[in-house]
């Protein structure tokens, strides 16, 4: 158990429909990281969230937005869904210390858009 | 981002030691090397990490070129639980007080047999 719990984990919906994932990192960690897995593309990077703050943006679709909340929890929304956009969603987090430290993954969500 | 190679896929025995390369021929002199691991249907999971030292943890050895070009993830007596996809990657070292991202290659798929 990585200490950064993901919901849902699995989620079915219809193209053009919204959906938002939720993140809750590892006590204390400020840093939060979002990933999509798709077969094709591998683990992409989409953003990164560092005490409320955006701190660095990836091959993030416009459809999609993100922001992390005082509590540190994180909340990716994906909008006017398409079928491509049917993968692995993960959210990590990590602690303040550089980049000695170690990225903590959840399990993930996986989005099915039909 | 600087480019880590990796070979695609890698086979091994059981008990035996597996030695897991990758080359960085374009790494900063402030490029971290770390190693994450995805095991069938979860997220990364970090393995070890080093700037110029070899390094040893309970999971694996990294062994790092003395120019840093080079390094291998050394797992020392491979179990079936070992089978997963190992990525290589270097992680710029940024100012105290912040985290970078890890930008995820391809990495290797390991499969370890009876």
């Amino acid at each position: 158990d990585s200490g950064v719990t993901q919901t849902p984990k699995h989620l079915i919906t219809a193209t053009g429909q919204r959906v938002t994932l939720r993140c809750s990192p590892r006590s204390g960690d400020l840093s939060v990281y979002w990933y999509q897995q798709s077969l094709d593309q591998g683990l992409q990077f989409l953003i990164q969230y560092y005490n409320g703050e955006e701190r660095a943006k990836g091959n993030i679709l416009e459809r999609f937005s993100a922001q992390q909340f005082p509590d540190l929890h994180s909340e990716l929304n994906l909008s006017s869904l398409e079928l491509g956009d049917s993968a692995l969603y993960f959210c990590a987090s990590s602690a303040v210390g550089g980049n000695t430290g170690e990225l903590f993954f959840g399990e993930g969500s996986r989005l099915t858009v039909l | 981002d600087a480019k880590t190679t990796q070979p695609n896929s890698m086979e091994s025995n059981e008990e035996e030691p597996v030695h897991l390369p990758c080359n960085h021929s374009t790494i900063s002199g402030t490029d971290y090397i770390h190693w994450y691991r995805q095991l069938p249907s979860q997220g990364p999971e970090y393995v070890i990490h080093g700037l110029t030292s070899n390094v040893n943890n309970r999971m694996a050895s990294l062994a790092i070129a003395e120019d840093r070009k080079s390094s291998t993830l050394i797992l020392h007596r491979a179990t079936l639980r070992d089978a997963a996809v190992y990525y290589c990657i270097l992680r710029d070292a940024l100012e105290p007080g912040t985290a970078s991202k890890l930008t995820f290659g391809t990495g290797t798929r390991l499969q370890v047999t009876l």
